[in-house]
């Protein structure tokens, strides 16, 4: 069966500091995935997304970025992080061959920025 | 710009009673229709989806759409206590696209 495993679970970071996020899957191959951002207040919102190494779409201009290095690691980054940018940061994978493209979640990372 | 509306809540129901969870898209072009259930800290659960007409049915829980009013609903039956949680609904567009979520409706179920 099909595992995402995220880390670190917690982060508390000072604003202007750099941010690694890291999203891995396994069970499965060549897997969509997706970072999404729930802050408080706010709903879900997509971030990146994925079909492939070194594939990377962009839904919302900031100052995070992603990259995917192999093809069950997806890695979300920042160089400098803002207040805003506190919240709970959510991978997710599909399956590429599937129609529907139901997504399944990590456990998260709860981010605070100080 | 995409747009999924729900009630936030709460919404209180209770225990043996049905649910009744609604949720509204705004791009006619969706394709296929999410029910997630999150409890307080964690995150996201797939509960089931639908992308055609009519109504859908997996165990106490029953998916309904009706895109020509751009209306998805969840109904629980016989509510539990552990049913209670945070509920949100998302959208496709189709492909490989994430998903359009709406803000939750937050569930209570009284013992």
């Amino acid at each position: 069966s099909q595992t995402i495993h995220q880390w670190p679970a917690t982060l508390v970071q000072p604003v202007g500091s750099p941010l690694s996020l890291e999203c891995t899957v396994e069970g499965t191959s060549n897997p969509n995935l997706y970072w999404y951002r729930q802050a408080a207040g706010r709903g879900l919102q997509l971030l990146f997304y994925s079909v492939g190494i070194g594939q990377i779409s962009s839904e919302v201009p900031q100052n995070l970025s992603a990259s995917r290095p192999q093809d069950r690691q997806f890695i979300l980054s920042s160089k400098k992080l803002l207040l805003s940018d506190s919240g709970f940061y959510l991978c997710a994978w599909s399956v590429v061959a599937k129609a529907f493209n139901e997504q399944f979640f990590g456990p998260g990372t709860r981010l605070t920025v100080l | 710009q995409k747009e999924v509306e729900q009630n936030s809540g709460p919404l209180s129901v209770p225990e043996g009673a049905i649910a009744s969870l609604n949720c509204t898209y705004s791009d006619r072009g969706s394709q296929s229709f999410f029910w997630y259930r999150q409890y307080s800290g964690k995150s996201p659960e797939l509960i089931m989806f639908i992308y055609s007409n009519g109504d859908k049915e997996d165990g106490r829980f029953t998916a309904q759409l009706n895109k020509a009013s751009q209306y998805v609903s969840l109904l629980i039956r016989d509510s539990q206590p552990s049913d209670s949680a945070t509920y949100l609904c998302a959208v496709s567009g189709g492909g490989a696209d994430g998903l359009t979520f709406g803000k939750g409706t937050h569930l209570i179920i009284q013992p």
